[in-house]
C-alpha cells in the first residue's frame, strides 16, 4: 500500500495563478484533510472532509476549495493565487470521523511557492 | 477545545532518556491525548495515545496523571534519528469536533552524538 499520495512534489507560481493540489489515499479511510505548514509552525487545517460527499471549513478555509471527488480523492484548490500561501501542504486521511481516538495518517507534503 | 502547552525545544544526547511535558488544563471528560513525531521534509506519524495512566508500545510511553491535565512523552534511550518535532494534541471522538485537530508549535527535540 501506498498508504497517503500527493502530487506535485514541489510547485512554484505567479500571483494570481491557479493550481490544484491532489491527493489519494488507499486505505479505504472514510476521513481526509487537508493542512498547511508555515516556516517553524504547526500544521494547520484549512479543509476537512467526514466522508465522502462533505466537505467542511477548518481553521484557515479563505483562498482554497476542496473536492472530495471519490472515497479516494481529495483536492485541494488555489484559485488565484497570493504570496500568503507560499507553504508546505499536507493531506491526510483517518477511518472514522472521530479526531480524538483515530490515527491520521500524513502524505509527503507539497511544497508551494507563490512569486 | 484544550488548548496544550508544549516546550518551544528540548536538547539531549544519545542514550540519554528525553521526557517531554505537555499541559493541557482545560481537558474535557472525553478528550484523548495523542502525540506525533514529525521528520523535517515529511508529514507527521503517529506515534502514542492514551486516555489516563500509562501507556507503552514499541516506540515510547505516555504517563498521564489522574487530573489528567498534563501528560510526559517518555523517548526510551534516543538516537540522532529521534531528532524530530513532537506534537501534543487533545481531542475527543465527539463528530463534534471531527476534523479540528490542533497541532500548535510542537517541540523540537535535537539530540546530539
Amino acid at each position: 500500500n501506498a498508504g497517503v499520495t500527493q502530487t506535485p512534489k514541489f510547485q512554484v507560481l505567479k500571483t494570481g495563478q491557479s493550481m490544484t493540489l491532489q491527493c489519494a489515499q488507499d486505505m479505504n479511510h472514510n476521513s481526509m484533510y487537508w493542512y498547511r505548514q508555515d516556516p517553524g509552525m504547526g500544521l494547520r487545517l484549512i479543509y476537512y472532509s467526514a466522508s465522502e460527499g462533505t466537505t467542511d471549513k477548518g481553521e484557515v478555509p479563505n483562498g482554497y476549495n476542496v473536492s472530495r471527488l471519490n472515497k479516494r480523492e481529495f483536492s485541494l484548490r488555489l484559485e488565484s493565487a497570493a504570496p500568503s500561501q507560499t507553504s508546505v501542504y499536507f493531506c491526510a486521511s483517518s477511518d472514522l470521523a472521530g479526531v480524538g481516538t483515530d490515527t491520521q495518517y500524513f502524505g509527503p507534503g507539497t511544497r508551494l511557492t507563490v512569486l | 477545545l484544550a488548548k496544550t502547552t508544549q516546550p518551544i525545544s528540548m536538547d539531549s544526547y544519545e542514550g540519554q532518556e528525553v521526557n517531554i511535558t505537555c499541559s493541557h488544563n482545560n481537558i474535557a471528560t472525553n478528550d484523548y491525548i495523542t502525540w506525533y513525531q514529525q521528520f523535517p521534509s515529511q508529514g507527521p506519524r503517529f506515534i502514542i495515545q492514551g486516555y489516563k495512566t500509562k501507556v507503552t508500545n514499541e516506540v515510547a510511553s505516555l504517563f498521564i496523571p489522574a487530573d489528567r491535565k498534563s501528560s510526559t512523552l517518555s523517548l526510551p534511550r534516543v538516537s540522532l534519528s529521534d531528532t524530530a518535532v513532537y506534537y501534543c494534541l487533545v481531542g475527543s471522538p465527539s463528530s463534534s469536533n471531527t476534523g479540528k485537530l490542533i497541532f500548535g508549535q510542537g517541540t523540537t527535540l535535537q539530540v546530539k552524538p
